[in-house]
Parts: C-alpha cells; structure tokens; sequence
C-alpha cells in the first residue's frame, strides 16, 4: 500500500516550457488536491477533484490546469512554467470531504520545481 | 486576509518539557481543525484534529484545545521528544459554502518545532 506517490521528485525548467507532473493514490480515494508550498507560507490549493472526471479551482489556480481521467490519478499541468511557480507541489487524497466523524487528507512527498 | 493564523515562526524546547503551539482564526464558519506534522523533503502527515463542537482532544501525547469565544486552538505535546522537530501546520475547515471554499482545507504558515536533547 505506497498511499500517495507523486512523479516527479524533482525537476527544473526554464520559462516557457510545460510540464504535468502525476500524482497516483492507492486508497481507492473520491477526492484529490493539489497544493504549493513557498518559503514561509502555508500550504495553498491550486486545484481540486471531487470525483473521476471533474476539477474545480482552488485559492491559486492561475497558469495551471489539471485533469482526473482515473480516479486514482491526479495531474497537474504546466503550461508556460514562469518562475513565479518555482515551488513545492504536494498532491493530497480524501475519502471524505465534509467534516463529519473523521476528515483528514493524505498527503504525497512532494515535487520540488525550480524554473529558471 | 489570513483565514488561519501561527503567528510563531519557531519554538524551541527541551526535551521532556512541554510545547505549546498556538493558532488563530478569523472564521467563525469553520467547523472542525486539524494540526498536520511535517518533516523536510517529506509530505504532510495528519496528527490530531478536533471538531468544533468540542473544547478538547486527546491522543497519546498530542492534546489540541479549542477555544471558540477566542476563535484560538492550541496542541500541546507532553513530554516533547526530539523526534518532534518539525515544522507544525494548523488547518481549518469549514461545511458551509462561503467564497467557494466549502470542504477545502484552510492553512496556517507553520512553526518550525525544535526539541533540544
């Protein structure tokens, strides 16, 4: 049971040039988020999926798109990377969405992007 | 504006001590809070959580306390042990739909924890 994997560890780009990284979890999860991470700063939601097929924006979605083709996949796409996403991407998975008894999100070890 | 709010970058304590870390928020619609544990180049893990209709939560040596007149919630570690070092994440939560935000969860900046032996 690997949980959340995300691929790739690392990578780095130049301004301009795209890239999907992909985020797979083996926990038969409805729900899956991808976040960034910057110097000081909280986590912030770029985007979402409620289900196979659907996404919908999070806090920060500008200069990303993502797609759910499987449920267990989740990717996230960048189109023209800029160095302003130079950033660390965690994907994260639920089973639940609303708080109820118990409510938390599994998290993957990360993508550390640099654009130059 | 900051939903959610750890107004200590670091704390350092010693082992067998207690650490206290503090968060605020401004949301009264939030309805259940989360502290999540990170350690570098890994992932968040979750650690302890508590809904808001209660004031406190217990698990091994993790105790969150909430306080909703003071929109504050606290986790406490007893004894702190030098595999705590990390960097804590306070998140918020809320099941009403306000500015879209219905379901997702709200973080803090984080407190780099660090034990000393």
């Amino acid at each position: 049971n690997a949980g959340v994997t995300q691929t790739p560890k690392f990578r780095v780009l130049k301004t301009g040039q795209s890239m999907t990284l992909l985020c797979a979890q083996d926990m038969n999860h409805e729900y899956m988020y991808w976040y960034r991470q910057d110097p000081g700063m909280g986590l912030r939601l770029i985007h979402y999926s409620v289900g196979e097929g659907t996404t919908a924006k999070g806090e920060v979605p500008d200069g990303y798109n993502v797609s759910r083709l499987k449920k267990q996949n989740f990717l996230l796409g960048l189109e023209s990377a800029a160095p302003s996403q130079t950033s660390v991407y965690f994907c994260a998975s639920s089973s639940h969405r609303l708080a109820g008894v118990s409510y938390e999100q599994y998290f993957g070890p990360g993508t550390r992007l640099t654009v130059t | 504006d900051q939903q959610v709010k750890q107004n200590s970058p670091s704390l350092s304590v010693q082992e067998g001590r207690i650490s206290i870390l503090n968060c605020d928020y401004t949301n009264s619609m939030f309805d259940y809070f989360l502290w999540y544990k990170k350690y570098p180049a890994e992932g968040p893990t979750f650690l302890i959580s508590i809904s808001s209709i209660k004031d406190k939560n217990e698990d091994g040596r993790f105790t969150v306390f909430l306080n909703k007149s003071a929109k504050h919630l606290s986790l406490h570690i007893v004894p702190s042990q030098p595999g705590d070092s990390a960097v804590y994440f306070c998140a918020a939560l809320s099941n009403w739909n306000y500015g879209g935000s219905q379901g997702n969860l709200i973080f803090g900046k984080g407190t780099k924890l660090s034990v000393k032996p």
